[in-house]
C-alpha cells in the first residue's frame, strides 16, 4: 500500500535554482495538499486541489506554483529558491469533508 | 480564524505510565479531529479521526476524546513503552474552510524512558 508518495526525499539548492516536488497518490481521493513544517511553526497550508484542474492558494503561497497534473499527481513548484524556503514539505490527499487525511514522508529542501 | 494549541509541549516519562495529551480548538465548526504521530525526520502517521458527531475513538493503547462544544480533545496513551516515543500532532478539519483543510497544533514531544 504506498498511500502518498513524494519525491525526492532530500534537496539542497542553491539561492535562485528551481525545482519541483513531486507528490502522487494511489487512493483516488480527489483532494490534495501540500503543507510545510517549520520549527515553532507548525505545519502551514501552501496550496490545495479540490479536484483535478483546480487548485487554490493556502495561507503561505507566496513563491511557490503548483499544478494539478491529474487525479493521481500534485506537483509544487519553486521558480526561484530563497533561503526562507528551506523547510519540510508534506503532501496530504484526502476526501472532503469527513475523511481521514493521509501524509506523504516529506521532502527535506535546504537553500543554500 | 482556527487556532490549535497543544499542551503540554514536551512530556518526558517513564516506562508503563498512563499519560494525557492536551489539544484545544478555537472554532467548534469542525467536520472531524485526527491525531497524528510523528517520528524524527519522519513523515505524519495518522493514529486516530474523530468525527464532529462522536465523542471517542480507540485503538489499541490509544484513546482520544473529543468535547467539541468546549473545544477539547484529549489523547489519552496506556502503559506507555520507549517505542511511544515521538511528537504527537493534533489537527482539525474547519467548516469554515471551503475545502476541509487541517489546521494543525505544534505537538507535544514525547519521551518515553526505560
Amino acid at each position: 500500500n504506498a498511500g502518498v508518495t513524494q519525491t525526492p526525499k532530500f534537496q539542497v539548492l542553491k539561492t535562485g535554482q528551481s525545482m519541483t516536488l513531486q507528490c502522487a497518490q494511489d487512493m483516488n481521493h480527489n483532494s490534495m495538499y501540500w503543507y510545510r513544517q517549520d520549527p515553532g511553526m507548525g505545519l502551514r497550508l501552501i496550496y490545495y486541489s479540490a479536484s483535478e484542474g483546480t487548485t487554490d492558494k493556502g495561507e503561505v503561497p507566496n513563491g511557490y506554483n503548483v499544478s494539478r497534473l491529474n487525479k493521481r499527481e500534485f506537483s509544487l513548484r519553486l521558480e526561484s529558491a530563497a533561503p526562507s524556503q528551506t523547510s519540510v514539505y508534506f503532501c496530504a490527499s484526502s476526501e472532503w469533508p469527513n475523511t481521514e487525511a493521509f501524509f506523504g514522508q516529506g521532502t527535506r529542501l535546504t537553500v543554500v | 480564524k482556527q487556532e490549535v494549541t497543544q499542551i503540554p509541549a514536551a512530556l518526558s516519562v517513564p516506562e508503563g505510565e498512563n499519560l494525557v495529551l492536551n489539544c484545544s480548538f478555537t472554532d467548534s465548526a469542525i467536520y472531524n479531529l485526527q491525531w497524528f504521530r510523528q517520528d524524527p525526520g519522519k513523515g505524519l502517521t495518522s493514529l486516530l479521526l474523530i468525527q464532529s458527531s462522536q465523542r471517542e475513538q480507540t485503538s489499541g493503547r490509544l484513546n482520544a476524546s473529543l468535547d467539541k462544544s468546549s473545544g477539547r480533545s484529549t489523547l489519552y496513551i496506556a502503559a506507555s513503552q520507549p517505542g511511544d516515543s515521538a511528537t504527537y500532532l493534533c489537527a482539525v478539519k474547519d467548516r469554515g474552510s471551503t475545502l476541509g483543510r487541517l489546521y494543525f497544533g505544534r505537538g507535544t514531544q514525547l519521551t518515553v524512558w526505560p
